[in-house]
């Protein structure tokens, strides 16, 4: 079975600062990685995602994440946080190929931007 | 064009009472999804909808949960006899089957059903 850890439930941050936020995923197959980021009262929404190719990959807000096959970690990272980008983020993983291709989810990181 | 709406918003119910949640994907997305987000859980799948395939319900929590797919676009899930740990806020997202973005399922924006 796949499992996601987000190890930081809440991570507090000063406005400018560099921020990552951490994922691991433990599957026995391969598996596509998402970042998807849930602001307050809205929906999800997909930020970046792995799927092949180069294993660094950017969103155009300035997040980026690198898919770290032997370490199975997807972790994000952003050089310079706006107040903006307060929200909650959650990593997930879809089985490569599978039949169903529902998102196994993380329990959420909680980004507070501080000015 | 519109994305995947979800109503009501919010739902207030009482204990053993049944409520139904409804799910409209984007128009010509085949693949439709429910999850729950709760607290301590985070975002458990439930029910997935392919086409005209019988869904896949593994994810389920109990018998009282069921879910339909009229016509291949709109969804409602049913919760009967609902319990206070029901609450938790119901996400809905569909996905295309084909094109470059195949693999990316959107969201609605949730129903929070409360459970008193």
């Amino acid at each position: 079975a796949q499992s996601v850890t987000q190890l930081d439930s809440q991570v507090p941050v000063f406005e400018e600062a560099p921020v990552e936020l951490r994922c691991n995923y433990s599957s026995s197959v391969s598996v596509y990685l998402f970042w998807y980021v849930q602001y307050p009262n809205q929906g999800l929404q997909l930020l970046l995602k792995y799927l092949s190719g180069s294993t660094l990959v950017e969103s155009i807000n300035g997040f980026e994440a690198e898919f770290n096959k032997s370490q199975t970690s997807f972790h994000l990272r952003k050089p310079s946080v706006h107040i903006s980008d307060t929200a909650e983020y959650f990593c997930a993983v879809k089985i490569y190929g599978g039949s169903q291709g529902n998102l196994i989810f993380g329990k959420g990181t909680k980004l507070s931007v501080k000015p | 064009g519109a994305g995947v709406s979800q109503s009501p918003s919010n739902k207030v119910t009482e204990k053993g009472k049944d409520v139904e949640l409804r799910c409209d994907p984007i128009s010509g997305h085949t693949a439709l999804y429910w999850y729950r987000q709760s607290l301590g859980q985070g975002l458990e799948f439930l029910i997935y909808f392919q086409g005209n395939s019988a869904p896949d319900k593994s994810g389920l929590p109990s018998d009282r949960f069921s879910a339909e797919r009229t016509g291949g676009s709109v969804s409602t899930l049913t919760i009967q006899r609902t319990q206070q740990e029901d609450s938790a806020v119901y996400l809905c997202a569909s996905r295309r089957t084909g094109g470059p973005s195949y693999n990316e399922q959107f969201f609605g924006p949730g129903t929070r059903l409360t459970v008193l």
